[in-house]
């Protein structure tokens, strides 16, 4: 079975612009969560999705969006950007909201802000 | 705010070696504690505990939960080149927001 796919797994950006990022989930899975990974820190939660509503948000400017499409799949968004948005961006998975299934992460796309 | 605090930050051994990485917490609502280890890219997810004092194990590694001293280990023992990474401990919080509080990693590498 596939895992957690994200696209694309490499961005180059400029200050000011916009990205959006892309998540496939594990066939079966309804939640998706969305991390910023910068280098030697920890994973930094972002959203949390699970039916196609937003769960759980973490201490992220309001720059940052995110939606959950009906197939479960889901996008980040960010406007404005700013050299210090340039990091892992990860993607997980998991078959319900609760705190009982655990996350499976994709490879994330590495976003470069110039 | 919700904390989790790892021990050692990094750490070199020989193979063979056996290794202990330390992880405490302070996460509200709290549901289970997770361990992943990440080599270049996605964390693979290794054990969730949810209860005090029950060991898991996968092999040469294994980890165990204290939920009175709000602390979890994880072991690996007769170390090998492969297992050279970053491993995360994460705590799982409940109520409305089911996020995964992180820690910074222990960075293990392991010599031949």
């Amino acid at each position: 079975d596939a895992g957690v796919t994200q696209s694309p797994t490499h961005l180059i950006k400029t200050r000011g612009q916009h990205v959006t990022l892309r998540c496939s989930p594990i066939s079966g899975h309804k939640s998706v969560s969305w991390y910023q990974q910068v280098l030697g820190q920890g994973p930094q939660f972002i959203f949390q999705y699970y039916e196609k509503e937003e769960r759980g948000r973490g201490n992220f400017p309001d720059r940052f969006s995110a939606r959950q499409f009906p197939n479960y799949s889901s996008e980040l968004n960010v406007n404005a950007l700013l050299l210090g948005d340039s990091a892992l961006y990860l993607c997980a998975s998991s078959t319900g909201q609760g705190g009982n299934q655990p996350q499976h992460f994709g490879d994330g796309t590495r976003l470069s802000i110039l | 705010e919700d904390k989790v605090v790892q021990s050692p930050l990094s750490l070199v051994v020989h193979e063979g070696d056996t290794v202990t990485l330390n992880c405490s917490y302070e996460v509200t609502n709290f549901r289970s504690l997770l361990w992943y280890k990440q080599e270049k890219k996605a964390p693979t997810f290794l054990f969730m505990l949810t209860s005090s004092g029950i060991e898991k194990k996968s092999g040469r590694l294994s980890s165990i939960l204290d939920k009175k001293e709000l602390f979890s280990i994880l072991n690996i023992t007769a170390t090998q080149t492969g297992d050279s990474a970053v491993y995360l401990c994460a705590g799982r919080s409940g109520g409305s927001n089911y996020k995964l509080t992180f820690g910074k990693g222990t960075l293990l590498t392991v010599n031949p």
